[in-house]
């Protein structure tokens, strides 16, 4: 039990699909994070979230929407995926924020998502 | 913006043997150095972390790094592995007071009996 939990575990979806990646922390942190991982690469940070608000956007396509409505739940709306974008995704809590964290991040088992 | 090199992403080694993995970063100001493990099928957990004080830190299951600042490396090491190191493991670094890890690709170690 990581005190971060994801669900989907497993998510297989077509291109023109729209699904939802959920997070839920119990750890009482205010900082939520969305990282994605694939084979033989880093961990790529996707989003940033402190006290809800979202601060920072690595670049990330369009495609993929974060929504953060308050510190424990964290989504990750996707639609019209393309095939690379198939991975493990993510979810991450930190006790503070930018500028007073510490980057001991809290990660969940994650969500694989293949898009076909 | 900071980066993390590892290198030898696969290990093989049998029980019993000693374990070094290398981390080097870069990044000129004060850092935050950390090692995580992900072991299979399970999520990625902080194995040990290094924030300031003495250099060579200690961590979960036998293992130790040590933050040469000269060198911008933080490394790994066990003296004696177990089956049960198996594993993939991420070094990361982030700037003194923020949390926007970077992560190293990661060395997959196979501990064979």
């Amino acid at each position: 039990e990581t005190g971060v939990t994801q669900t989907p575990r497993h998510l297989v979806m077509g291109m023109t699909n729209k699904k939802s990646l959920k997070c839920e922390q119990h750890l009482g942190h205010n900082a939520m994070y969305w990282y994605k991982q694939s084979a033989k690469k880093p961990l790529e940070l996707m989003f940033v979230y402190n006290f809800k608000e979202q601060t920072e956007n690595n670049s990330v396509p369009s495609r993929f929407s974060p929504e953060c409505p308050n510190s424990s739940h964290l989504f990750l709306h996707l639609h019209t995926l393309q095939p690379e974008d198939s991975a493990l995704y993510l979810c991450a809590s930190s006790q503070g924020g930018q500028g007073a964290g510490t980057g001991e991040l809290f990660f969940g088992e994650g969500s694989r998502l293949t898009v076909l | 913006a900071q980066s993390v090199s590892q290198h030898n992403h696969h290990v093989i080694l049998s029980e019993a043997a000693s374990l070094e993995l290398g981390c080097n970063y870069s990044y000129g100001g004060t850092v935050n150095l950390f090692w995580y493990v992900q072991y299979p099928g399970q999520h990625l957990q902080l194995l040990l972390k290094y924030f300031s004080g003495d250099p060579l830190v200690k961590g979960i299951k036998g293992f130790e790094a040590e933050f040469i600042k000269s060198k911008f490396s933080f490394n790994l090491r066990k003296p004696s592995v177990q089956w049960s190191d198996t594993a993939e493991y991420f070094c990361a670094v982030t700037p003194y007071g923020n949390n926007r890890l970077a992560f190293g690709k990661g060395n997959q170690v196979v501990v064979i009996p």
